[in-house]
Order: C-alpha cells, then sequence, then structure tokens
C-alpha cells in the first residue's frame, strides 16, 4: 500500500525551530515529488512547495519561499518541511503529499495524502 | 498567480438530488484543474484529475468537465457520505487551490 506517514502534533513557542517529517513506503520514494500544504484553521488549502526527493530539486511557493525549508533524505524514503523561527501565524494544519503520476514537471495532481500534522505556536 | 474561484462557497442538499460546483481560472489553465474532497478532520482525496480524468477508487456518480478557465464537478446524485468541502487545484501554473465548496446535508 502506497502512503505517507507524518510526524506527530508538535506546540512550540514563537521563535523556536521545527522540523516536520513525512515518510513514504509502498512506491519508489525518489521518483515522486512530494509536496507540502498548509490548512489555517477554518481556513481552505495552500499550495506551499515541492521537492523531487532524486535530486533534491525544490520549488517554492513565493509567499513561502524564505519562510519555510523544504528537503529530503532519499536514504529513509523521507521529506521534510522546517522552521528556524516559528510565528504564532505558522498554526495550522501541515500535509505532505505525493504527484499523482513518477517525475515530470514540478506541478501535478496530488494523489497520496498524509494524514496532517497540527502544528500549534503559542506563548 | 492563477486564481480560482469556486462557486458557490456553500451548499445544503437532500440526498439524491445533482450538485454542481463551479472553479474558474483568472486565466487559461487548458485542463490542468483537478478537484479534491475534504471531509472534516480528514486529509483531502483527489476525486477528478485533468479536468475529467476519473481518480481511481472514485464512485461513478462524480465527474468533471471544462477547459480553459470553466470547470465543473458534477456529482449525479448525492449521497449523505458525500458531506464535505470541495476544493479544485490548478496545477498549469504556479499551483493554486480554490476558497472551497462546503456541501452540507439537509
Amino acid at each position: 500500500e502506497v502512503q505517507l506517514v507524518q510526524s506527530g502534533a508538535e506546540v512550540k513557542k514563537p521563535g523556536e525551530s521545527l522540523k516536520i517529517s513525512c515518510k513514504g513506503s509502498g512506491h519508489i520514494f525518489t521518483d515522486y515529488w512530494i509536496g507540502w500544504v498548509r490548512q489555517m484553521p477554518g481556513k481552505g488549502l495552500e499550495w506551499m512547495g515541492v521537492i523531487y526527493p532524486g535530486d533534491s530539486d525544490t520549488k517554492y511557493s513565493p509567499s513561502f519561499q524564505g519562510q519555510v525549508t523544504i528537503s529530503a533524505d532519499k536514504s529513509i524514503s523521507t521529506a521534510y518541511l522546517q522552521w528556524s523561527s516559528l510565528k504564532a501565524s505558522d498554526t495550522a494544519m501541515y500535509y505532505c503529499a505525493r504527484h499523482v503520476s513518477s517525475g515530470g514537471a514540478d506541478r501535478n495532481a496530488f494523489d497520496i495524502w498524509g494524514q496532517g500534522t497540527m502544528v500549534t505556536v503559542s506563548s | 498567480e492563477i486564481v480560482l474561484t469556486q462557486s458557490p462557497d456553500f451548499r445544503s442538499v437532500t440526498p439524491k438530488e445533482k450538485v454542481t460546483i463551479t472553479c474558474r481560472a483568472s486565466q487559461s489553465i487548458g485542463s490542468s484543474l483537478h478537484w479534491y474532497q475534504q471531509k472534516p478532520d480528514q486529509s483531502p482525496q483527489l476525486l477528478i484529475k485533468y479536468a475529467s480524468q476519473s481518480f481511481s477508487g472514485v464512485p461513478s456518480r462524480f465527474s468533471g468537465s471544462g477547459s480553459g478557465t470553466d470547470f465543473t464537478l458534477t456529482i449525479s446524485s448525492l449521497e449523505a457520505e458525500d458531506a464535505a468541502t470541495y476544493y479544485c487545484h490548478q496545477s498549469s501554473g504556479l499551483p493554486t487551490f480554490g476558497q472551497g465548496t462546503t456541501v452540507e446535508i439537509k
């Protein structure tokens, strides 16, 4: 079964750093772009960026460029989303998701989604 | 940035009714438009890719159509389990999502 399993919920203070993970299984992890999508409480979906684990090619939405870092460790089939200094406005559910087809461009539909990681930033 | 505008924002529907949700793009995106269903406290699930291609395992009552700037998701006969928020998503330019359409069962 193809799946993405995300790390657990986090509660952090403003200014702290954080790295959340997304572990793939059941498919060739290096062959599919993995994206991150933000959903703030009660709001819609926002495309943050994607990474191709095969060569770590990464694309960001301008809205998130410089605010987060997307990375991957292909040896353990895991993608990451990290912050160096969290803000209260980073409070949201974060989903990782896999492109529907292997290789190709850095934009596509997402067919497999992780269960989400809730990040709460509060003093 | 390509803006996707869905209508309506909210729809209250009786079972077996036909439901149509539209998604309009601010510029032409060909057929690079996808539809997702998100039930409360669940991850989104892909329903339709590239405007009209049904994703594997999705019930046949869900269908998509359109190209260019105007797209439609149709639920031919609503079932109670279809209560959810539906999002369109374009992958022609920098990817963006529509604001969502919530479908409630009367």
